[in-house]
């Protein structure tokens, strides 16, 4: 099946400063990636949509001056949390499908997740 | 997207068949039913699919009754390496501009040796 991954897996930084995430889809393009939160023992909520070539889609309730999403190309997605504080601090997982070669209506392929600790 | 109940967690020995049953008795139409798997520190991996009556495949199959308002994930004979979250999702996910996947609570399921 399709590949996507994510770099770093794990990351600890400082309150007050930014980090950045990449998604990428290793033999597709997506023209479409979503980001996902997921603190521990919950469930992953939906943070955005990243469209390529266009603004991010965001859900209600997330921060888009937060949470910046650039999806420049077809197979790379980045989410930078923007003056991190220890409650950003969680499991970060993007996803993406593959519609040329999926035949199973709507599956995505996930990411690795990559761990966020803001100290 | 049609709201899915399950149970919050299940336990069960080697070597047994587990079912673990989803509630969606608002389902659509059009909407599939989908089981993703998450081990932990992971992303979900996808399990099986489907839209009305039995679906198998290499690792799980899927019973979805006539009424389509609950479906059951069955795996056989189960091991160790099982003990994850399972997620049942229920949606129209064909559609481009629809592709999202809402998650709920997903079922902790342990398996004990």
């Amino acid at each position: 099946g399709a590949v996507v991954s994510q770099h770093p897996s794990r990351v600890i930084c400082k309150s007050g400063t930014s980090v950045k995430i990449e998604c990428r889809s290793l033999d597709f393009q997506a023209t479409t990636m979503f980001w996902y939160r997921q603190f521990p023992k919950k469930s992953l909520m939906l943070m955005a949509t990243s469209n390529e070539g266009s603004k991010a889609t965001y859900e209600q309730g997330v921060e888009k001056d937060k949470f910046l999403i650039n999806h420049a190309s077809l197979t790379l997605s980045t989410l930078t949390v923007t003056s991190a504080h220890p409650e950003d601090s969680s499991f970060y997982i993007c996803s993406a499908r593959d519609w040329k070669t999926s035949g199973i209506q709507g599956e995505q392929y996930f990411g690795p997740g990559t761990r966020l600790t803001v100290t | 997207l049609a709201k899915t109940t399950q149970p919050i967690s299940m336990d069960s020995y080697e070597g047994q068949e587990v079912n673990i049953t989803c509630s969606h008795n608002n389902i659509a139409t059009n909407d599939y039913i989908t089981w993703y798997q998450q081990f932990p520190s992971q992303g979900p991996r996808f399990i099986i699919q489907g839209y009305k009556t039995k679906v198998t495949n290499e690792v799980a199959s899927l019973f979805i009754p006539a009424d389509r308002k609950s479906s059951t994930l069955s795996l056989p004979r189960v091991s160790l390496s099982d003990t994850a979250v399972y997620y049942c999702l229920v949606g129209d996910m064909e559609d481009f501009g629809n592709e999202k996947l809402t998650f709920g609570t997903g079922t902790r399921l342990t398996i004990i040796p």
